[in-house]
Parts: C-alpha cells; sequence; structure tokens
C-alpha cells in the first residue's frame, strides 16, 4: 500500500515565477494538508483541503493557494516566487480533518528559489 | 508567535540511557499532542499521542508525560538506541477538526 507520494522530489525556479506542487494521499484517506519546512524550522500549516474545498489556513498570503481533486490528490500552487519560499514543501493525508485521526507525510518536495 | 516550544535543538545521549525531550505550549485550548520523528530526506512519522485527558501514555520504549497546569510534555525513550537518532517534533491541535502545529523540533543524537 503505497503512502503518501509527492511529487517532484526536488525543484528550482527563479524568483517572479511560478511552481505547482503535486500530492497524491494515502489510500483511504480524504483529507490533504500542507506544510512549510524552513530550514531549521519546524513544519508551519499552509491550508487544508477536504471535499474538495479549503477548509483550513495558515499565515500565508494569498501567493499560495491549492486544490483538491476529486480522487482527494491535491496541488499546491505558489505565485510570484520569493526567495523565502524556498523550502520543503510537505504533503500529509489523513482520514478526516483532525489530528485524532492521524497524519502521513510524504516524504517532502524541496523547493529552491533562486 | 510559537505556540508549541522545544527550547532544546539538539541533544545527546548514550546508548542505552534514557533520552528525555521538552516540549512547552502556550495555547490552552490545546487538548490533544503528539510527537512525531524525522529523518533526513523522509517525510515525519508519528510517533506517539495523548489526549489532554490523560496524564501518560506509553508505547513499547516511548512514554509521553503531560502537565497541563504547567503546558508541559516529555518524551521518554528508554533505552536509547542508535536508531533513534532524529529529529523529533512536539505537535499540538486544539480539537477534533484542528490542524496540527509542529514546534522547531530537537535533533537527538544517540552516542555509542
Amino acid at each position: 500500500d503505497a503512502g503518501v507520494t509527492q511529487s517532484p522530489t526536488h525543484l528550482i525556479k527563479t524568483r517572479g515565477q511560478q511552481v505547482t506542487l503535486r500530492c497524491s494521499p494515502k489510500s483511504g484517506h480524504d483529507t490533504v494538508s500542507w506544510y512549510q519546512q524552513a530550514l531549521g524550522q519546524g513544519p508551519q500549516f499552509i491550508f487544508q483541503y477536504y471535499e474538495e474545498e479549503e477548509r483550513q489556513r495558515g499565515n500565508f498570503p494569498d501567493r499560495f493557494s491549492g486544490h483538491q481533486f476529486p480522487n482527494y490528490s491535491s496541488e499546491l500552487n505558489v505565485n510570484a516566487l520569493l526567495l523565502g519560499d524556498s523550502a520543503l514543501y510537505l504533503c500529509a493525508s489523513s482520514f478526516g480533518q483532525g489530528a485524532h485521526y492521524g497524519y502521513t507525510f510524504g516524504s517532502g518536495t524541496r523547493l529552491t528559489v533562486v | 508567535d510559537q505556540q508549541v516550544k522545544q527550547n532544546s535543538p539538539s541533544l545527546s545521549v548514550q546508548e542505552g540511557r534514557i533520552s528525555i525531550l521538552n516540549c512547552d505550549y502556550t495555547n490552552s485550548m490545546f487538548d490533544y499532542f503528539l510527537w512525531y520523528k524525522k529523518y533526513p530526506a523522509e517525510g515525519p512519522t508519528f510517533l506517539i499521542s495523548i489526549s489532554s485527558i490523560k496524564d501518560k501514555n506509553e508505547d513499547g520504549r516511548f512514554t509521553v508525560f503531560l502537565n497541563k497546569s504547567a503546558k508541559h510534555l516529555s518524551l521518554h525513550i528508554v533505552p536509547s538506541q542508535p536508531g533513534d537518532s532524529a529529529v523529533y517534533f512536539c505537535a499540538a491541535s486544539a480539537d477534533r477538526d484542528d490542524k496540527i502545529i509542529f514546534g522547531k523540533g530537537t535533533r537527538l543524537h544517540i552516542l555509542p
């Protein structure tokens, strides 16, 4: 049984560009949460998708947007990239929205903005 | 504002001894607490959790203690093994449908 799959694993983009990161949740999971982990920091919550809608959002600007598809997979889009957007982007899936259901994390996408 | 604080960036412990990782939180609405472990180039993996109605939860070599009055929790690993070397994240959530908030992590080194 595949766990959470994220693509690509690594990405290099130029300031001002746009990027799309992809996540396939673990089989049976219907909720996807996205986190940003900067170097030396803990994962910071970006947003969560459930039933194809953004249900919760962290303190991130509107340049960060997302989408969830009917098969529960999800995309994270970042527009007008800044150097400070360089980070590991983690996708976590769960059955249900809350922590009590347990989150399963993917290995992440390492984004470098130059 | 860090709602979940791990004030020790790193910790070194001799193999076979006890490792104690500490975590403090500021949000009194948190009612569920988790510990995640992360190896390089991998995503965090769930280790152990505790509900606010309990003060202790044990799973094999791992025990989490919760002191609600002090807003403090700790993870004990006994005995420590080489494979325990990793970054440990303390995390919390406020209700059943709420997001998980993470601390900055503590890097644990198990020394031979």
